[in-house]
């Protein structure tokens, strides 16, 4: 089956180191979306691409956080200096096609980075 | 306000009961609903969308009230296996966004 491959798994890491998420998305879509789900705040949207280009990064702070496509196989998201309020799950999610006019697109999600910072 | 708000729960239900779950959004505009499951310490899957018709996929049932900017989810004859995080996802129209709720918990009880 084809799935979103995210890494790591989980990460700890002290306050002010930076953090980088990996995301492979399926082979073949062309949105990608990050979120971060905390207790209290559910799942947030941080940015979202549609082939590779940024479209909104609206929902990240901008001065730590950066979300980047190098290639259509990869997306990253770096937080630095990471603080401990970002500690959350952070999920990739891929879409199919990305186009506007077709509803109903389903959203394939990664298995998340489990972040903690001390 | 939240773009797309949903009642936290827990829903505590015993097993064969009939359980339903509203989400309310903000933007008019929006276009795409769906409703997805999430399970402990897991990802969201989608579990269904939401069409203007409203749809049924077995024991589950989805409405969309344009009017009233809402939509519902019924679940009939609730399984222990239908334990679960259910997160309303909403569309706006002319986006690519994907707005979740927080989503609603949902125990089924033996």
């Amino acid at each position: 089956d084809a799935r979103v491959t995210q890494t790591p798994r989980h990460k700890v890491t002290e306050m002010g180191q930076e953090v980088t998420m990996r995301c492979q998305p399926i082979l073949g879509h062309n949105t990608v979306f990050w979120y971060r789900q905390t207790m209290m705040q559910g799942l947030e949207l941080l940015a979202y691409f549609r082939n590779r280009a940024p479209l909104d990064d609206s929902g990240m702070p901008k001065d730590r956080f950066s979300a980047e496509m190098p290639d259509a196989t990869l997306a990253t998201l770096k937080i630095q200096p990471s603080e401990p309020r970002d500690s959350a799950v952070y999920f990739c999610a891929s879409g199919p096609r990305g186009r506007v006019e077709v509803e109903q697109e389903k959203l394939f999600f990664g298995s998340g980075t489990q972040l903690s910072v001390l | 306000r939240k773009e797309v708000e949903q009642d936290p729960g827990p829903f505590n239900v015993p097993e064969g009961a009939t359980v339903a779950f509203n989400c309310t959004y903000s933007n008019s505009a929006s276009q795409s609903f769906f409703w997805y499951r999430q399970d402990c310490r897991k990802e969201p899957k989608l579990l269904m969308s939401v069409y203007s018709s409203g749809n049924e996929d077995g024991r589950f049932t989805a409405q969309l009230n344009r009017a009233s900017q809402y939509i519902s989810l019924l679940i009939r004859d609730s399984k222990l296996s239908d334990s679960a995080t259910y997160l309303c996802v909403v569309s706006p129209s002319g986006t690519y966004k994907y707005i979740f709720g927080t989503g609603t918990r949902l125990k089924v009880l033996a």
